[in-house]
């Protein structure tokens, strides 16, 4: 079974520093890649996806992330961040190409805390 | 903007009682999922709902649970007889056939006592 790994749980910035969040899966066939973030209180939000082509991916607010095949890696960044960015980040996967049936994997989550 | 909601926001019951939970799909949306978030822990994919039948369902999703699209806009997750591991915050996400995004409700959560 695939499963999704988010090693930083928790992640305490000042504002204005650089964010780098991992997230590593382990299925080895064509997978669809996801980061979601979980503002307080709030539903779960895409920041970005990457289905095939150029593996770096920009999504809303700044964030972007790479996906690195060789490394079945999928790194979320933002250059700086602000305090508005404080919430839970999700990456999340799901295999092949019939996206619309396949359920999506979680990772844990990574709680991210900037300090103004 | 077009929106998945959900209805009750919490619930609270006691062990062995049936619940309902509602949800709301966007509307031209044809696939539809539930997942549920015990607290502190990661979201859990239950099942996935395509063409009026179940596509896809994890083990969480065994027979104390079931879904319904009982007309063109609601698709509910009922749980027969709760228990306290039930205790979750429960979430309804769609997507529209095609698309690899899926927009996600608010959640419900659900407290068993």
């Amino acid at each position: 079974a695939q499963s999704v790994s988010q090693h930083n749980h928790h992640v305490i910035l000042s504002e204005a520093a650089s964010l780098e969040l991992g997230c590593n899966y382990s299925y080895g066939g064509t997978v669809n890649l996801f980061w979601y973030v979980q503002y307080p209180g709030q539903h779960l939000q895409l920041l970005l996806k990457y289905f095939s082509g150029d593996p770096l991916v920009k999504g809303i607010k700044g964030f972007e992330a790479e996906f690195i095949k060789s490394k079945f890696s999928f790194n979320l960044r933002k250059p700086s961040v602000q305090w508005s960015d404080t919430a839970e980040y999700f990456c999340a996967v799901n295999k092949g190409r019939d996206t619309g049936r396949r359920a999506l994997t979680f990772g844990s989550g990574t709680r991210l805390q900037v300090q103004p | 903007e077009p929106e998945v909601t959900q209805t009750p926001s919490h619930q609270v019951t006691q062990m062995g009682q049936e619940v309902i939970l509602r949800c709301v799909p966007i509307s031209n949306h044809l696939y539809f999922y539930w997942y549920r978030q015990i607290l502190g822990q990661k979201v859990e994919f239950l099942v996935s709902f395509y063409n009026n039948e179940i596509s896809e369902k994890s083990e969480i999703f065994d027979d104390q649970f079931s879904v319904e699209r009982p007309d063109g806009s609601n698709f509910t997750l009922k749980i027969r007889s709760t228990k306290l591991e039930d205790s979750a915050m429960y979430f309804c996400a769609s997507r529209y056939t095609g698309s690899g995004e899926l927009f996600f409700g608010e959640g419900s959560r659900l407290t068993v006592l």
